[in-house]
This record gives C-alpha cells, structure tokens and sequence, in this order.
C-alpha cells in the first residue's frame, strides 16, 4: 500500500476484555514497529519485528501484550485482560530496513486510539 | 536515560526560519541523528537524518556541530502547518548487527508553534 495502515482506528472496549491491533506495512519494508503515546506523553517503545521475528519483547508493557507478524508484513498487537491504563494511541511504523543511514527512516501510521472503559 | 535534550517549546514567526536545537552530548561515534515531528492527532513524520555532515533536503537543513554534540534542525520559511511536536532522536548505526535492539527513543521533543 501507499503508507502504513492501522484497523481499527478507533475502540472502545470494556475493562478485562481482549482486543487485537492490526497493522500493514508499506509493501516491501522488512523491519516494523509497535509503540504506543498515553495521553499528553511521548512515545513509548513497546517492540520491533525483523521480518516475522521479534528479538527483544522486553519493552512490552506486561505478559497480557503480545505481537506477531506473518509472512513478514501485517502485524496484530493482542492485549488481553485490557485495564484502563492501557488507553492510549497505538501506533505502527514500518521502515525499509533496520540498518540505520541506509533508507531507514520510519514512516508511521494514524494509529489506533484504544479506550477501555 | 534521555540520550537528547531539546527545550520544551517555542515560538517562530510565520515567514521566519525555526531552528529547534538539540543536546546529545553523549552521542557515540556509531550513532546517527534523526528528526522527526508528530503534528497533532497525526503519527510522526521523519524530517531528516544525519551523521556528521550538514544535511538539506526538502523538508529542512540539519546542522551538526563538529563535535557531534548538538545539532539545529531548520525550517527556512515556517508555515503554520509546521507547528508540531518536533523530536531529536540518536540512533546506532548498525542495530542488525547488535548496537542496540530498540526502535526510535522519542524524549517529549520541543513544541513548535509558527506565530502567524
């Protein structure tokens, strides 16, 4: 596609449910990231995928975040159990490759706003 | 551990270059600059990036200092499309090979506000 896409682009979910994040990278982009930006914060790293394989998962939140990627493009983030903390903007980038200097800049999505109520 | 330091905010004429700076005082050989801004409700846009040299594309100019320790990004002719949360990053070279495992670090950035 043109650039990176997210579904859904807004939800709402209720306290203690599970909700799943979609992401589609721009066509042929190897390496993509997950980072979330809570309500007047910055953004927060949570995970990056080196085709579908994720080397360092230590900046998910907690054990109820999980990513997975397939066939080296979409990529879905699962929270489960969701708490009311988890209500943030998630977004997704997808860069060509990892090695920086070598066409690496990151091109984001419009994210997904995630409320739990 | 911030690895930058940019101020929180400010303010440019509309017509005027804005010229938000950027401390990295404890950059590493292997680590280039990027800049990004993320206009409100959007995601971040990449600006530029650079490692030692002056770079100009074009969306802006990125001025290093010899010493790589701080940078100034420039917009030559500010609109007010461009007030924007804009973020100076430092990044290893050769994450592939083992540098570091993270993705972009994003510190608060400075809020840039074109004045009409």
């Amino acid at each position: 596609g043109a650039g990176v896409s997210q579904s859904p682009s807004n939800k709402v979910t209720e306290k203690g449910k599970d909700v799943e994040l979609r992401c589609d990278p721009i066509s042929g982009h190897t390496a993509l990231y997950w980072y979330r930006q809570s309500l007047g914060q910055g953004l927060e790293f949570l995970i990056y995928f080196q085709g579908n394989s994720a080397p360092d998962k230590s900046g998910l939140p907690s054990d109820r975040f999980s990513a997975e990627r397939t066939g080296g493009s979409v990529s879905t983030l699962t929270i489960q159990r969701t708490q009311q903390e988890d209500s943030a903007v998630y977004l997704c980038a997808s860069s060509l490759t990892l090695r920086t200097g070598l066409n690496t800049e990151a091109f984001f999505g419009q994210g997904t706003r995630l409320t739990v109520v | 551990d911030a690895k930058t330091t940019q101020p929180p905010s400010m303010d440019c004429a509309e017509g005027r270059a804005a010229n938000p700076p950027c401390n990295h005082s404890t950059i590493s050989g292997n680590e280039y600059v990027y800049w990004y801004r993320q206009i409100h409700s959007q995601g971040p846009q990449y600006i530029i990036h650079g490692l030692k040299n002056n770079e100009t594309n074009e969306m802006a100019s990125l001025i290093i200092t010899e010493d790589r320790k701080s940078s100034t990004l420039i917009l030559p002719h500010a609109t007010l499309r461009d007030t924007a949360v804009y973020y100076c990053i430092v990044r290893d070279r050769d994450l592939y090979s083992g540098g570091g495992a993270d993705g972009l670090t994003f510190g608060k950035g400075t809020h840039l506000i074109i004045q009409p």
